[in-house]
């Protein structure tokens, strides 16, 4: 069976501050893999995906930015902190169509 | 431009009732709907889901009946607990391995 990993739990950041989100997968090989944000009662708005090691693309950057270091693994970063990246960060994998989410990350930026 | 529009925003149902969640889409090149449900603090998961060439899919409690002619669908959760108060998210996704388009939830509240 498939597990989805995701580090850390929450975080409580500065603004101006760096961040970086981890999202680990075992028992897929060569996922598809997903970054989403959703904010406090809001909808599920997809950041980055890949589909491969050293590849991402981009669909929504909000000033973040993401990499796939290795086949189970998905980073989302960023240098500087907004107000406005608060929220719920959620990794997923899927076959395309289906998406299966992580627990998520809580960020508060302060 | 919102693809994928659910109603209503928030619905309230006493324990035992059917609660009716509603989605509508605008492509017509979706041909595959997965509904998730999302409990405060978590990630969504996979409820159920219905393809296009369907018109209605059932799975215990949870049935989802689509009309392709008028591009829209329901959930409808029978007999339903205090358990079943979380977010349903309706998404819609097409045949060419794209990731689906969410729509905004419906917050569901069952009272005992």
């Amino acid at each position: 069976a498939q597990t989805i990993h995701q580090w850390p739990v929450a975080e409580i950041k500065a603004v101006g501050s760096p961040l970086s989100l981890g999202c680990t997968i075992k028992g897929k090989s060569s996922p598809n893999l997903y970054w989403y944000w959703q904010a406090t009662g809001g909808t599920l708005q997809q950041l980055f995906y890949s589909i491969t090691v050293g590849q991402v693309e981009s669909v929504v950057q909000l000033n973040l930015s993401a990499s796939r270091p290795k086949d189970d693994q998905f980073i989302l970063s960023t240098e500087k902190l907004l107000l406005s990246h608060s929220g719920f960060y959620l990794c997923a994998w899927g076959p395309g169509d289906t998406q299966y989410f992580g627990p998520g990350t809580r960020l508060l930026v302060l | 431009q919102q693809q994928v529009r659910q109603s209503p925003q928030s619905l309230t149902v006493w324990e035992g009732e059917t609660a009716i969640l509603n989605c509508s889409y605008e492509d017509s090149t979706f041909n595959y709907f997965p509904w998730y449900q999302q409990f405060p603090g978590e990630g969504p998961a996979l409820l159920i889901s219905i393809r296009s060439v369907s018109d209605k899919k059932e799975d215990g409690r949870f049935t989802i009946f689509f009309n392709k002619r008028e591009k829209k669908l329901s959930l409808h959760i029978t007999d339903s607990q205090p358990g079943d108060s979380a977010t349903y998210f309706c998404a819609a996704s097409d045949n060419n391995n794209n990731a689906p388009r969410f729509g905004a939830g419906t917050k569901l509240s069952v009272k005992p």
